[in-house]
C-alpha cells in the first residue's frame, strides 16, 4: 500500500509569490490534515479536510488555504509569501471516521519551502 | 494552549541504555500518541494510549499515562543508534477533534 505522497519535496520562492503544495493520502483514507513545522514553533496545525469539507482549522491567516478533491487528494495554497512562511509543510492522512479524528496519523515526507 | 511539552528537550545516551522522555499536557484527552521523526522527514506513529489505559507496550517501547497529572512517559529500552530521532507526543482533547503536538525531545544514541 502506497504511503502519503507530498509534492514537491523542496521549493524556493521569493516574498510576495504564492505556492501550492499537493498531498495524496493513503488509499481509502478520507481525512487529510496539514501542519507547518518550524524550529521555533514546532508542529502547528493548519487545517483538516474530510470528504472534501474543511472540518477544522488552525490559527493561521487567510493567506493559508486548502481544499480536498473527490479522490481525497488535497492541496494547500499560501499566497503573498512572507519570510516567516519558510517551513516544512507536512500532510497527514487517516481514516478519520466519525465526527472527530482521533486515530493514528500517517505522515508524508513533507514539502520544504524556503522563502527568500 | 493545549500543546504539550516534552521533557527533556534533548537527550544523549550510549547504545544499549534506556531512554525516557516525558510529555505534559493541559486538558482532558481522548488519547495520547507518540511519534518519531528522523531529521527532515515525516513523522511516524509509534504507539497510541487511550485515556482509560495506564500502560502500553510495543516491542522495546513502553508508554505510561497518568491522567491525574496530565502526563505521559515514553521509555525506549536497549536503545540503538537507529533510534536517534526526535520524539513527539500528540494529544487529542475530549472537547475537540484536532491533534496537538508537543515540542519534541531530540534523542541521540551514541554507538
Amino acid at each position: 500500500k502506497a504511503g502519503v505522497t507530498q509534492t514537491p519535496r523542496y521549493l524556493i520562492k521569493t516574498r510576495g509569490q504564492q505556492v501550492t503544495l499537493s498531498c495524496s493520502p493513503i488509499s481509502g483514507h478520507r481525512s487529510v490534515s496539514w501542519y507547518q513545522q518550524t524550529p521555533g514553533q514546532g508542529l502547528q496545525f493548519l487545517f483538516e479536510y474530510f470528504s472534501e469539507t474543511q472540518r477544522n482549522k488552525g490559527n493561521f491567516p487567510g493567506r493559508f488555504s486548502g481544499r480536498q478533491f473527490s479522490n481525497s487528494r488535497s492541496e494547500m495554497n499560501v499566497s503573498t509569501l512572507e519570510l516567516g512562511d519558510s517551513a516544512l509543510y507536512l500532510c497527514a492522512s487517516s481514516l478519520g471516521q466519525g465526527i472527530a479524528n482521533t486515530g493514528e496519523l500517517f505522515f508524508g515526507e513533507g514539502s520544504r519551502l524556503t522563502v527568500l | 494552549s493545549q500543546q504539550g511539552e516534552e521533557d527533556p528537550q534533548a537527550l544523549s545516551i550510549q547504545e544499549g541504555e534506556n531512554a525516557t522522555m516525558n510529555c505534559s499536557y493541559k486538558t482532558s484527552i481522548n488519547n495520547l500518541q507518540w511519534y518519531r521523526q528522523n531529521s527532515g522527514r515525516g513523522l511516524v506513529h509509534l504507539i497510541l494510549i487511550r485515556s482509560n489505559e495506564r500502560e502500553k507496550h510495543s516491542g522495546r517501547l513502553r508508554v505510561t499515562l497518568d491522567t491525574s497529572k496530565k502526563s505521559s512517559s515514553l521509555l525506549i529500552t536497549a536503545s540503538r543508534a537507529a533510534d536517534t530521532a526526535s520524539y513527539f507526543c500528540a494529544t487529542v482533547p475530549n472537547t475537540g477533534n484536532q491533534f496537538y503536538f508537543g515540542t519534541g525531545t531530540s534523542l541521540t544514541v551514541i554507538p
